[in-house]
This record gives C-alpha cells, structure tokens and sequence, in this order.
C-alpha cells in the first residue's frame, strides 16, 4: 500500500524555467512532509519541509506548497538549473518531533534541467 | 563538516551468510534511523534508535537486529541472508528526533549472490 505517491516517474524542464514536482498521500494522520534530493551513489539530501498547518513554505528557489484537503503537495524549483537535475523523493512522517518515527518515502521523481 | 559514515559502501554476500553493516553519525547526533531502498523502489523505513534506544521500527525482517552504541554509532545485523536482501542501505542522524534536521549517509550497497 503506497502511502505516498509520485505519479510522475519523471520530468524535463528547460534551464530558467519552473520545475513543478507533484505528490499525493492517502494517511490523513500525516501532518509534516519534507522534500529530498537524491544524487546516484549518494543518500537522499533534505530540501524543505512543510507542516500540515502551513499552505506554503519558502526558502530561496524552492516553495513547497500543501493542500491538505485534496492530500496534495507540490514542490516549485523557480528558476531550474541543470543542477537540480536528480531524483526528488517526497515523504511524510506523522510529527517532527518528540520521537524518532518512520518517514514514508514516495517513489521519487526524476528530474531532468536541460539547457 | 564532517557527515554521516556508512561501512563498508559495497558489500558482496553469498546467501545465507551475515552481514553486519555500520554507521557512524554526525558528532553530537543522538538520533540514527536505518532504511532499505530496493532497485527501483524508494527507500522503506526499517528501525531507528534516539539516545541508545530503539525508537520506532518498521519493515525490518526478523532476521534483521540494529542496535546503538554508547558512542552512538549504530550497526544492522542481518543474517540468513536472501536475494531480496540486496538493496542500498541508508543510514541517517539526527540531533535529536527531527527530520527537518536529519543528514543521511551515502548508503552501503548489499548484494547477495
């Protein structure tokens, strides 16, 4: 059962443009989600994260925005640079804090910034 | 800055062997969290420890055991071990519980043959 999904395996964006990078959760229990970075024969690198009572966070190029109602959460790379090209993974955890608890992954999402 | 070592990065295993893997957090990091990423798959939680204790466990395999150490590096033990054990094996720390906070490795890559 694929708690959190990334139903796009993959993207191609052009340098300079957004990168608009999707993932849907079915556990409502979920209340903090964070995004990750991954580079071939690297461990996943984190991004930002966002808590179920925001709608949107920001830090620099990268807004991740979340409705909770629909259990949908998007990441915006704006502008892209070839260095953003890897695989993006999504996941979600019930609270930040307090314990040390599981983090559900997705599937990930290749990301491709030509130029 | 130093981060998070893992030991050894390959490791080739016949099955049924052992295998003990090793992970060695960022100075000051109380929290590990060890996870399993087959070919092809995202990365499926297995077991974390805070402060020398397990925390919360996932879809680790009885064959499986983790523990932490006084210096708070943590090892997974895993026996009996069977194709579908080869994977990369991330190990991630922590400065207390907290993602947000939280550096993984670059994984150590199991192949049983």
């Amino acid at each position: 059962d694929q708690q959190v999904k990334q139903n796009s395996p993959s993207l191609s964006v052009q340098e300079g443009r957004i990168s608009i990078l999707n993932c849907d959760y079915t556990n409502s229990m979920f209340d903090y989600f964070l995004w990750y970075k991954k580079y071939p024969a690297e461990g996943p690198t984190f991004l930002i994260s966002i808590s179920s009572i925001k709608d949107k966070n920001e830090d620099g190029r990268f807004t991740v925005f979340l409705n909770k109602s629909a259990k949908h959460l998007s990441l915006h790379i704006v502008p892209s640079q070839p260095g953003d090209s890897a695989v993006y993974f999504c996941a979600a955890s019930v609270g930040n804090t307090g314990t040390a608890s599981k983090l559900t992954f997705g599937t990930g999402t290749r990301l491709q910034v030509t130029l | 800055a130093a981060g998070v070592i893992q030991s050894p990065r390959h490791l080739i295993k016949e099955k049924r062997e052992t295998a003990t893997l090793k992970c060695y957090p960022i100075p000051r990091h109380d929290t590990v969290y060890w996870y399993q990423q087959g070919p092809g798959q995202d990365p499926q939680f297995l077991i974390s420890f805070y402060e020398k204790m397990q925390s919360d466990k996932g879809s680790i395999p009885d064959r499986f055991s983790a523990q932490q150490f006084s210096d708070y590096h943590s090892e997974l033990n895993m026996s009996s071990l069977e194709l579908g054990d080869s994977a990369l094996y991330f190990c991630a720390s922590s400065l207390r519980p907290g993602y947000t906070e939280a550096f993984f490795g670059q994984g150590t890559r199991l192949t049983v043959v």
